[in-house]
C-alpha cells in the first residue's frame, strides 16, 4: 500500500535532548513538507523540500534541522534550541510544488519533560 | 500576503442536522487552489475536496457540498444530515506556488 508513515507515533524526551521524528513515503512524490500543530491551532510549516538534497525553510524554522538525502525520506529533528518542541508533527508530500494537494501522514507527538 | 481564516472555532449540532463550515481567503495571485482536509481524532488529516480558482462550479460529494465564490473570497463546506463519523476537525488551506496557507480549524462536535 502507497502512503505516508512516520514514526514512532508518540515520543517522550527529556528537555535538552535532540531528538529525530522520521517520514517516509513510497507515493514517488517530489516535494515532502513537515508540519507542526499547537491544540487549537492551525498547522505551520516548519520546513519543506522540493527535491533530493535541497530543502527550505517554512514560518517556524528555528530549532529544527532537516535532511533529504533520499526522495523517500525527509526527517525532522528537533533540537535543544527550539524553545517549545511539544507538539503534534505532521508529514505532508505531493506530486509537484504546485497546487496539488498534499498527503498527509499519521504524525508524531512530541513530549518534552 | 495570504491568509485564510476559519472563524468559527467550535460547532455542535445534532445528528442529521445539516451544518456549514466557513473559509474566507485572502490572495493577490490570479491563479491558486482551494482544499478542505479533515482531521479526525487519530490526527491524519485526510484530503476532501481541492478547487482552482477559475472553477466555480459548486461541488457535491455525497452528502458533502462546496460553495466557492470568488466575490466574497469564500469557499464553504457543507455537511447534510451530519452523522456522529464527520465529528473531527477541518480545515481550509490555499496553495499559493509553494506552500499551503491552513486556517486554524473548525471543530466539529455531531452528537447523538
Amino acid at each position: 500500500d502507497g502512503g505516508i508513515t512516520q514514526s514512532p507515533k508518540y515520543l517522550f524526551r527529556k528537555e535538552g535532548q535532540n531528538v529525530t521524528l522520521s517520514c517516509e513515503q513510497n507515493l514517488n512524490h517530489d516535494a515532502m513538507y513537515w508540519y507542526r500543530q499547537d491544540p487549537g491551532q492551525g498547522l505551520r510549516l516548519i520546513y519543506y523540500s522540493q527535491i533530493v538534497n535541497d530543502f527550505q525553510k517554512g514560518d517556524i524554522a528555528e530549532g529544527y534541522s532537516v535532511s533529504r538525502e533520499k526522495k523517500e525520506s525527509f526527517p525532522l529533528t528537533v533540537t535543544s534550541a527550539q524553545k517549545n518542541p511539544t507538539a503534534f508533527y505532521l508529514c505532508a508530500s505531493r506530486f509537484e510544488i504546485t497546487y496539488n494537494e498534499q498527503f498527509f501522514g499519521p504524525g508524531t507527538r512530541l513530549t518534552v519533560l | 500576503a495570504q491568509k485564510v481564516t476559519q472563524a468559527q472555532t467550535e460547532i455542535s449540532v445534532v445528528e442529521k442536522e445539516d451544518v456549514t463550515l466557513d473559509c474566507v481567503y485572502e490572495t493577490r495571485d490570479t491563479t491558486y487552489y482551494l482544499f478542505w482536509y479533515k482531521q479526525p481524532p487519530s490526527g491524519e488529516l485526510v484530503f476532501l475536496i481541492r478547487r482552482n480558482s477559475f472553477d466555480e462550479q459548486n461541488e457535491i460529494s455525497g452528502r458533502y457540498s462546496w460553495n466557492f465564490q470568488k466575490s466574497t473570497s469564500s469557499f464553504n463546506f457543507t455537511i447534510t444530515a451530519s452523522q456522529v463519523v464527520d465529528s473531527a476537525v477541518y480545515f481550509c488551506a490555499l496553495s499559493g506556488t509553494y506552500k499551503y496557507i491552513f486556517g486554524t480549524g473548525t471543530r466539529l462536535k455531531v452528537l447523538a
